[in-house]
This record gives C-alpha cells, sequence and structure tokens, in this order.
C-alpha cells in the first residue's frame, strides 16, 4: 500500500497568512495527488485534483503543487472560512489511501 | 444539481451487520463509481472500496475483505453499503462519494452516517 505523510499535523495562523502544507508519498504516485478540507461534521470538500488542478468553486487563493513523492497544498492569504483539516490523498493504485490531515486553527 | 442523500445513524450491536443507503440524484447514476469512506471519531478517513454502477463491479480494501459487500439499484439510483460482524471499532460515519470517472478523485460526498457499536 502507499503511505500518505502530511506535515505539519497542525497549525495556528492568521487571517491574510500565507500557509503551505506539505504531503508526501511513500513511493512515486506522478500527479496523481488530490486535496481535500474538511470543516467540523460535514464531509470532505475537494479543493485540489491531479496536483494542481482548481475544483469547480475553489477560490484561486488555493493553489497545489508538486508531482512523484512531494506535493504542497498553498492558501495564499489565509480567509476565516479556510480553518478547517486538510487532507491528501493518492489516486495512483488501490487501495487509495489519505494522509493523516493537517489542521489549520487560528492563531 | 448533483445530490448524495444517505440513511440516518444506526447503533449497533458487536457482532450485529449494518446497512447504509446512498441515494443519488441529478446525474446519470450508472457512469460514476461510488466510492465508501469512513471516518472513525476524531481520526482520519479511510477508504473501504467501490462499486461500479454500470456493472455492479467492485473492489474491496483488503481489511473489509469478508465483511463488506456493496451493491447498487439502478432502478433508484442507490448504492449500498454492508458491514457485518460488526466491532467497537467499526463505530465511525460512513461517506459515500461520487467518482470522477477514470481519475479516482471523489467530487460529491454524501453528507454521511454514523455507525455507533455498542453493547
Amino acid at each position: 500500500d502507499i503511505q500518505m505523510t502530511q506535515s505539519p499535523s497542525s497549525l495556528s495562523a492568521s487571517v491574510g497568512d500565507r500557509v503551505t502544507i506539505t504531503c508526501r508519498a511513500s513511493q512515486s504516485i506522478s500527479s496523481y495527488l488530490n486535496w481535500y478540507q474538511q470543516k467540523p461534521g460535514q464531509a470532505p470538500q475537494l479543493q485540489i485534483y491531479a496536483a494542481s488542478t482548481l475544483q469547480s468553486g475553489v477560490p484561486p487563493r488555493f493553489s497545489g503543487s508538486g508531482s512523484g513523492t512531494d506535493f504542497n497544498l498553498t492558501i495564499s492569504s489565509l480567509r476565516h472560512e479556510d480553518f478547517a483539516t486538510y487532507y491528501c490523498q493518492q489516486s495512483y493504485a488501490f487501495p487509495i489511501t489519505f494522509g493523516p490531515g493537517t489542521t489549520v486553527d487560528i492563531e | 444539481q448533483v445530490q448524495l442523500v444517505q440513511s440516518g445513524a444506526e447503533m449497533k450491536k458487536p457482532g450485529a451487520s449494518v446497512k447504509v443507503s446512498c441515494k443519488t440524484s441529478g446525474y446519470n447514476f450508472p457512469g460514476y463509481d461510488i466510492h465508501w469512506v469512513r471516518q472513525a471519531p476524531g481520526q482520519g478517513l479511510e477508504w473501504m472500496g467501490w462499486i461500479d454502477p454500470q456493472t455492479g463491479g467492485t473492489n474491496y480494501a483488503q481489511k473489509f475483505q469478508g465483511r463488506v459487500n456493496m451493491t447498487r439499484d439502478t432502478s433508484i439510483s442507490t448504492a449500498y453499503l454492508y458491514l457485518s460482524g460488526l466491532r467497537f471499532d467499526d463505530t465511525a460515519v460512513y461517506y459515500c462519494a461520487r467518482d470522477i470517472p477514470i481519475t479516482t478523485t471523489f467530487d460529491y460526498w454524501g453528507q454521511g452516517t454514523l455507525v455507533t457499536v455498542s453493547s
């Protein structure tokens, strides 16, 4: 199975900050990497797919980069509604695996 | 608009079985695989498997082999998750999610169904 790790596991930030979350795969997954946002009590929501493609309706302050084993999710200027937990997911091979999540909370 | 609406919360005893439904609308049901993902309280996301609504073909995570069954009823655009031999650590929110074809990317999710296993 492909193991996914994320760093940091949590971070505190302020509105307007630039935030970067890192996801690493245990083997190369090309660009088969997705990012989801989850708020408490809600289902995950797709933010970025294929490593760098913004899902329809997601604001352009979100961006994704990387390929192979190392990926980043960046929020250019944090807004209140962005405080949430973010998960990466590899779609390269079954079984599908997710990272453990990164919680972004208010500093 | 695309919607996935799941059945309500369940409370089960250890050893019992549970069935969760995922009723879809707003798109061509046979055209998109449905995946099931679960989340234990305070934990991350765990993929369980998927079903192809067109053919009924399935693929399950090895961890759940022998205990899980995914089916569908195309006449009512609904997918089902059956999990048997429930254990305390099966307590979780179970989500269905639609898969963008050929990408294994989940663009729409159900609201989740809490399954509690308690004696």
